[in-house]
Formats: structure tokens, C-alpha cells, sequence
């Protein structure tokens, strides 16, 4: 069974730091791209970063670029979500969610981990 | 960026009735625009890929089709399950983008 658990979520002032983990189980995690994918409370889904299944591309929101940089560990099954300089606006829930073969679609998410950016 | 609009806001229909969903997109996606389904305090749930393809498990009637600018998520006979919020959401260029969501709302 496919797994996908986030962590790190947290209240973080303006102008703070932030460190998101996702834990998988149950797939090969290495064979598949992966993916940060956000929803502040009351509105719609926003992408956020995809990695591609070795690391070497990565993908950004022109919302986080240069603020927010996403890694992986193959060796521990782990996706990160290392986000600087936040926001108010970036309030939200941060969901992991895993691409299915191929393609940039999200076929299993994770629950989520709520990050409040707040003084 | 690939503005993808999706029609209606909200729709008002009853249980074993025909849903029907747009999405359209800025520009051409192709055929690469998925669809999921979003219920209060859980995550999405992919329903369909590449336009008319179902996700594994998803129920037969739960059916996409379109290709270019135009698609469709159509539900053929609405479950009490069904009523939720659906997302398009598009993969043909970076960044990936998402219609704002049609709320399927029991009538």
C-alpha cells in the first residue's frame, strides 16, 4: 500500500525557515518523479516543485523560485521541502504527492501538513 | 503560464442524475489534462489522466474527454459519494496549473 507522510508543518513568522519531509512507503520510490503540491485554507490546489526520480531536475511556482528548493533521498525513501523567506501568502497546506509512470499527474497524495506563516 | 478555466462554479444536482464539468485551457495542453476529486479534509483523488483515461479504481462512471483547449469530466449517474469539489489540471508545459474547481453540490 502506497504511502506518503508529511511532516514539519509548523507557525513561522514572516521572513522564516521551514523544513517539510515526506516519508514513503510502499512503491519504489526511486522510479518515480515527485511533488509538492499546496492549498491555502478555503481555496484551490496550487503546484508547487516537482523532482524528477534521480534529483537532477527540479521544478518551481514562479511563487517559491529562489525561495523554496525541494531534494530527495533515494536511499531513505524521503522527499524535502526546504522553504525560505516565507510569506503570509504562503499559508497553507503542504500536500507530497507522487507522479504516476511518465507524466506529471499525482496519483497518491498524502494527508498534508499545515504551514502557518504568521507574527 | 496555461490559465485553465473551469465552468460551472458551482453546480446543483440530484442523486442518480448526469454531471457534466468543463474545463478550458489558454492554449492547447494536448491531450495531457487530468481530473481530481476533492472532499472536505482529505486530499485530491486523480480520477483521470491523459483526458479520457481512469486512474486505477476509479469507478466506470466517471468517464473525460477533449482534446486541445476543451474538455469534459462527465459522471453518469451521480452517487451521494460523488458530491465534492473537481479539479483539471494540466501537465503539457511548466508551470503545472489547476482550473480554480467546480463544486458539485447536492441539489
Amino acid at each position: 500500500e502506497v504511502q506518503l507522510l508529511e511532516s514539519g508543518g509548523d507557525l513561522v513568522q514572516p521572513g522564516g525557515s521551514l523544513r517539510l519531509s515526506c516519508a514513503a512507503s510502499g512503491f519504489t520510490f526511486s522510479s518515480n518523479g515527485m511533488n509538492w503540491v499546496r492549498q491555502a485554507p478555503g481555496k484551490g490546489l496550487e503546484w508547487v516543485s516537482t523532482i524528477s526520480t534521480g534529483g537532477g531536475s527540479t521544478y518551481y511556482a514562479d511563487s517559491v523560485k529562489g525561495r523554496f528548493t525541494i531534494s530527495r533521498d533515494n536511499s531513505k525513501n524521503t522527499l524535502s521541502l526546504q522553504m525560505n523567506s516565507l510569506r503570509a501568502e504562503d499559508t497553507a497546506v503542504y500536500f507530497c504527492a507522487k507522479s504516476i509512470a511518465g507524466a506529471t499527474n499525482f496519483d497518491f497524495w498524502g494527508q498534508g501538513t499545515l504551514v502557518t506563516v504568521s507574527s | 503560464e496555461i490559465v485553465l478555466t473551469q465552468s460551472p462554479a458551482t453546480l446543483s444536482l440530484s442523486p442518480g442524475e448526469r454531471a457534466t464539468l468543463s474545463c478550458r485551457a489558454s492554449q492547447s495542453v494536448r491531450s495531457s489534462l487530468a481530473w481530481y476529486q476533492q472532499k472536505p479534509g482529505q486530499a485530491p483523488r486523480l480520477l483521470i489522466y491523459d483526458a479520457s483515461n481512469r486512474a486505477t479504481g476509479i469507478p466506470a462512471r466517471f468517464s473525460g474527454s477533449g482534446s486541445g483547449t476543451d474538455f469534459t469530466l462527465t459522471i453518469s449517474s451521480l452517487e451521494p459519494e460523488d458530491f465534492a469539489v473537481y479539479y483539471c489540471q494540466q501537465r503539457s508545459n511548466w508551470p503545472i496549473t489547476f482550473g480554480q474547481g467546480t463544486r458539485l453540490e447536492i441539489k
